[in-house]
């Protein structure tokens, strides 16, 4: 799976958007960009994904570039509990790997009031 | 719809002994994947079942055991532990290997 770089930490006010990046330079065609967000002593929570359109959910907005080198995850108005650790993952979408994900160590995102 | 439950939530054991972990996927859901984490390593995939068969396996030794049962539920097993062993082990099911993983809250290791 192609590694994936991101921030170490990032701060957002409350009420604000939040736009977290990660680099993925080395993705093939055929991989996937996940983000999951891991709460304290909770487990990682799936938020998006996405192969190479800008995708939306309730939760948050993917925002790809055309040449699917880097991303961009948009919480639109972040409250206190978006206060986590974000993980970009890139995922095979076949092969021995399908079913694995393989974390990086993520942004650890703090919104203040 | 229920989430992943994981079982027991916390537990305590000394080096030497070994250990079962219980999982219960969503239902539905045919894919099970461990995961462990430290705060030294962070993440680390341990191994990922399907239709009661080991797809995918990480680097971790062979003291680390998992299968799946015919309900999907699925189990891991840690022989002869040791004191790094101590860690959260999460598990996370999915309705087959390439779709979203829901994770369970984790059940937190302590080894003595």
């Amino acid at each position: 799976d192609a590694k994936t770089t991101q921030p170490t930490s990032m701060d957002c006010a409350e009420g604000r958007a939040a736009n977290l990046p990660c680099n993925h330079s080395t993705i093939s065609g055929n991989e996937y960009v996940y983000w999951y967000r891991q709460i304290h002593s909770q487990g990682p929570q799936y938020i998006i994904h996405g192969l190479k359109n800008n995708e939306t959910n309730e939760m948050a907005s993917l925002i790809i570039t055309e040449d699917r080198k880097s991303s961009t995850l948009i919480l639109p108005h972040a409250t206190l509990r978006d206060t986590a650790v974000y993980y970009c993952i890139v995922r095979a979408a076949g092969g021995t790997s399908y079913g694995k994900l393989t974390f990086g160590q993520g942004t650890i995102l703090t919104v203040h009031p | 719809k229920a989430g992943v439950t994981q079982t027991p939530r916390y537990l305590i054991k000394t080096r030497g002994q070994q250990v079962t972990l219980s999982c219960s996927p969503i239902s539905g859901h045919r894919s099970v994947s461990w995961y462990q984490q430290t705060p030294g390593q962070g993440l680390q995939f341990l191994f990922e079942y399907f239709s009661e068969t080991q797809r995918n396996k990480g680097n971790f030794p062979g003291r680390f055991s998992g299968r799946q049962f015919s309900n999907s539920r699925s189990e891991m097993n840690v022989s002869t532990l040791e004191l790094g062993d101590s860690a959260l082990y999460l598990c996370a099911s999915s309705w087959g290997p390439g779709g979203e993983q829901f994770f369970g809250p984790g059940t937190r290791l302590t080894v003595l």
